[in-house]
């Protein structure tokens, strides 16, 4: 079946700017996470959405949002980008339910503000 | 707050060499993963553990689940160029929130 898709792959955007990126999990998955990949800071949780509800939040600004949608497909805004978010942002995507349900990485998303 | 710590952070050794590589944390989790990522790409799941003591082989990788569920290891046998990458620790923290050990980069000379 087909894997976890993050669209775009490779984006660069300027300071102050804002952007959206977008995930499509694995077919029956209800489960979509999103997490920040830095070289410091490793891999930090953003959030996760469940059957369209925000069900966890990490610890990052609120310029940091998303949202789920019907299909399960997930979107994730940055607003008034700083350097500083320059990273990988990864979708994951699981069941949601149950312990230890896998939980599958896409590809990222690679952002550079400059 | 659940930290997990990851060691070594990097690893060079020779192929054939063997190699093990530890996660442990104060907390307990309900279920430990590990990823391997190479440049570029996202991880990719080697393994998930739940059950304390657990052991699970995957070819010359080995798994192992701490009986408390607090810490875990990662041991390779044999290693070759092709496990060269970037190893993750990954613990089921509250709902599906992930929490990352810092990885271990692996390099496998032939």
């Amino acid at each position: 079946k087909a894997g976890v898709t993050q669209t775009p792959r490779y984006l660069i955007k300027t300071r102050g700017q804002q952007v959206t990126l977008s995930c499509s999990p694995i077919s029956g998955h209800r489960s979509v996470s999103w997490y920040q990949q830095t070289p410091g800071q490793g891999l930090q949780f953003l959030f996760e959405y469940f059957s369209e509800t925000q069900r966890n939040k990490g610890n990052f600004p609120g310029r940091f949002s998303g949202r789920q949608f019907s299909n399960s497909r997930s979107e994730m805004n940055v607003s008034t980008l700083e350097l500083g978010d320059s990273a990988l942002y990864l979708c994951a995507s699981s069941s949601g339910q149950g312990v230890g349900n896998t939980i599958y990485f896409g590809e990222g998303s690679w952002l550079t503000v400059v | 707050t659940q930290l997990l710590e990851q060691s070594p952070q990097f690893l060079s050794i020779q192929e054939g060499e063997n190699l093990t590589v530890y996660c442990n944390s104060s907390s307990v989790f309900s279920s430990l993963q590990w990823y391997r990522q190479e440049p570029g790409e996202g991880p990719v799941l080697l393994v998930t553990v739940v059950t304390g003591g657990e052991v699970k082989k995957l070819k010359r990788l080995t798994f192992q689940f701490g009986d408390a569920r607090k810490d875990s290891s990662l041991h390779i046998t044999a290693a070759q160029p092709g496990d060269t990458g970037l190893y993750l620790c990954a613990g089921d923290g509250y709902g599906n929130k992930l929490v990352f050990g810092a990885g271990t980069i692996l390099r496998v000379k032939s």
